[in-house]
């Protein structure tokens, strides 16, 4: 399996901008994670899903972050429009499914953003 | 979610067991204790966990004392790779999935 897979690696844009994240979970898995890491507040859950529903999204900063779901298979998480302090790695995590301990995290090589 | 406690960081010789300790006092008796860590750079890799007995796995080993306030997790011949952020994560497992709360962790450097 190939993991976790995120995109892009990197984003660099200016503030004001629309910033869409990408995650493709691992396959069978049915639990995704999206966290976000700062030096200042370290690793952060924003929002999870079981089963392509939003279970608990109590992390999201404001209303201008959102994320989906569509299927079992892809995940976006969405700033409109983006600041400066977004700035940080996001991580994308899946768990559960066949072929592994479904109470382990698996995590993405995250997105480093830079909104200048 | 019962809180952990954890040194800011730790010193290991390359070779040696490199001993990480974990407080968690108000653990309840059916939340797990998990161990993930961070390499520079890279997204966070789990380790072990455990409920009330001492696990074991290809990478380290988790000692969890009999009143369950607290653990230990080891690593029995620490490498240089084995440098990174290690945390310490006590969790209620349910069907609907869980989310891992991550604290400050524990800095391990391993030195030649």
């Amino acid at each position: 399996d190939a993991g976790v897979i995120q995109s892009p690696r990197h984003e660099v844009t200016e503030m004001g901008q629309e910033v869409t994240l990408r995650c493709k979970p691992i396959s069978g898995h049915n639990s995704l994670f999206w966290y976000r890491q700062t030096m200042m507040r370290g690793l952060e859950l924003l929002i999870y899903f079981n089963n392509n529903v939003p279970i608990d999204d109590s992390g999201m900063p404001e209303d201008r972050f959102s994320a989906k779901m569509p299927n079992a298979s892809f995940s976006t998480l969405k700033i409109q429009p983006s600041e400066p302090r977004d700035s940080a790695v996001y991580f994308c995590a899946s768990s559960g499914g066949r072929g592994g301990r479904w109470e382990t995290q698996y995590f993405g090589p995250g997105t480093r953003l830079l909104v200048l | 979610d019962a809180k952990t406690t954890q040194p800011t960081s730790m010193d290991c010789a390359e070779g040696r067991a490199a001993n990480l300790p974990c407080n968690h006092s108000t653990i309840s008796g059916n939340e797990y204790v998990y161990w993930y860590r961070q390499i520079h750079s890279q997204g966070p890799q789990y380790i072990i966990h455990g409920l009330k007995n001492n696990e074991t796995n290809e990478m380290a080993s988790l000692i969890i004392t009999e009143d369950r306030k607290s653990s230990t997790l080891i690593l029995p011949h620490a490498t240089l790779r084995d440098t990174a952020v290690y945390y310490c994560i006590v969790i209620l497992n349910s069907n609907s999935g869980y989310a891992l709360n991550f604290g400050k962790g524990t800095s391990l450097l391993v030195t030649p």
